[in-house]
């Protein structure tokens, strides 16, 4: 398998729920990074991990922890959301110099209730 | 900080036409770098074209190019020959290159329709 892959693809869960969207990446890079894209605004950054160590915090809630157990993996664990949370999450990597291009999975729309 | 602008909501063009998407951006930078990227309606973001602030001509990947207009700011992106899979949104961006930051600063997006 190659590139960068998110499960799950979709995700409906209630405001009391506690879920986990998972990336991973092929490309042997070592930077990855959260987005949330909400309907009709821009791309908004959420964690950057660089080396395994969380580099950027964009004044995310608490509500979402990132995790980030190898330079392969990169996890938002999710707990008592709120509906306007709903929204596709994006997992991007990329390496370290360079362009430094990200490269991003498919991502996965989140719904809550 | 960095802002991109892109003032066109949504665009349409005629099935091999060419179409160019605008781009504006603010930075007091010197060093930066500025991206395309298509998202079908799949979800997936893909990376189209690469511009370097000091780079001298301006980049083309295939049917994709770059009018980098570094005076005015801007970083408009041409489409040649469109087809009707480009149909998509388009986001460009930016990143400054000496600061160490890595994340990428996007626009609000473009979606073309190419129309047969």
């Amino acid at each position: 398998e190659t590139g960068v892959t998110q499960t799950p693809r979709h995700l409906v869960m209630g405001m009391t729920n506690k879920k986990s969207l998972k990336c991973e990446q092929h490309l042997g890079h070592n930077a990855m990074y959260w987005y949330k894209q909400s309907a009709k605004k821009p791309l908004e950054l959420m964690f950057v991990y660089s080396l395994e160590e969380r580099v950027e915090n964009n004044s995310v809630p608490s509500r979402f922890s990132p995790e980030c157990p190898n330079s392969s993996h990169l996890f938002l664990h999710l707990h008592t959301l709120q509906p306007e949370d709903s929204a596709l999450y994006l997992c991007a990597s990329s390496g370290i110099s360079g362009a430094n291009v990200l490269t991003f999975g498919a991502g996965s729309r989140l719904t809550v209730l | 900080a960095q802002k991109i602008t892109q003032t066109q909501p949504g665009m349409f063009v005629q099935e091999k036409e060419a179409v160019t998407l605008d781009c504006t951006y603010d930075t007091s930078d010197q060093s930066y770098g500025l991206f395309w990227y298509k998202q079908p309606s799949s979800g997936e973001m893909i990376f189209l074209i690469y511009q370097g602030s000091y780079d001298e001509q301006n980049a083309t990947e295939g049917r994709y190019s770059l009018n980098f207009q570094k005076a005015r700011k801007s970083a408009n992106l041409v489409i040649s020959a469109s087809q009707l899979g480009d149909s998509a949104m388009y986001f460009c961006a930016m990143r400054v290159l000496d600061t160490g930051r890595r994340a990428l600063t996007f626009g609000s997006g473009t979606r073309l329709q190419v129309q047969p």
